[in-house]
């Protein structure tokens, strides 16, 4: 049985870090492109980005770009996600997922990131 | 990086049909055969209802169906199900990124 864990989400103020990870299990980890995906509070859903199986490419929203890095570490089976510059707006539930081409069968419970003073 | 358009809501009695449209463009929609769809219950994590415009997940009811033309992709709900009232999310491979839709509310009335 697939299983993500996402940990790390937290309540921090605007222009902090925040440093998400997902522990992935149930599934040659190594194989399959992972990405992130979040939701603000009573709204709809926003692909974050995605990084390929070895973790030699990376891609992110527009929303995200320069301030977010996603990395992966196969060793491991975690999917990490480094969030610098936080911004009010940033705060969501963001789900690590498991798929490709926006087609992700595989999704965590999610963390909850609050961005507040 | 524009969200996808679908209608904010939609209804339908038990046992009807309920269609709802997802416009993109021709750098995401239009361009590509991945287009998805999620259903999203209430406080719970999204689904995989259709993937690469109309295929079905195992264990997703027949009922569900995608199609496509041109730059709008569609997913009909045949033979509505009380169960079946939730949010419902498209999504669509764009070359370097990925773009959900804005979110259809179904309503079963």
């Amino acid at each position: 049985e697939v299983q993500l864990l996402e940990s790390g989400g937290d309540l921090v103020q605007p222009g902090g870090s925040l440093r998400l990870s997902c522990t992935a299990s149930g599934f040659t980890f190594s194989n399959y492109l992972m990405a992130w995906v979040r939701q603000a509070p009573g709204t709809g859903l926003e692909w974050v980005s995605s990084i390929s199986p070895m973790g030699d490419k990376t891609a992110y929203a527009g929303s995200v770009k320069g301030r977010f890095t996603v990395s992966r570490d196969n060793s491991k089976n975690t999917l990490s996600l480094q969030m610098n510059g936080l911004r009010v707006e940033d705060t969501a539930v963001y789900y690590c997922v498991k798929g490709s081409r926006g087609e992700y069968g595989e999704w965590g419970q999610g963390t909850l990131v609050t961005v507040s003073s | 990086q524009s969200a996808l358009t679908q209608p904010p809501s939609a209804s339908g009695s038990p046992g009807q049909s309920v269609t709802i449209s997802c416009t993109g463009t021709s750098s995401d929609v239009g361009g590509y055969n991945y287009v998805s769809w999620y259903q999203q219950h209430p406080g719970k994590v999204p689904k995989l209802m259709i993937y690469e415009v109309s295929k079905r997940p195992s264990g997703v009811p027949d009922r569900f169906s995608g199609s496509k033309s041109g730059n709008t992709a569609s997913l009909t709900v045949s033979g509505l199900q009380a169960e079946d009232e939730a949010d419902y999310y498209c999504c669509s491979h764009a070359g370097a990124y990925n773009v959900f839709g804005t979110g259809t509310r179904v309503t079963v009335l």
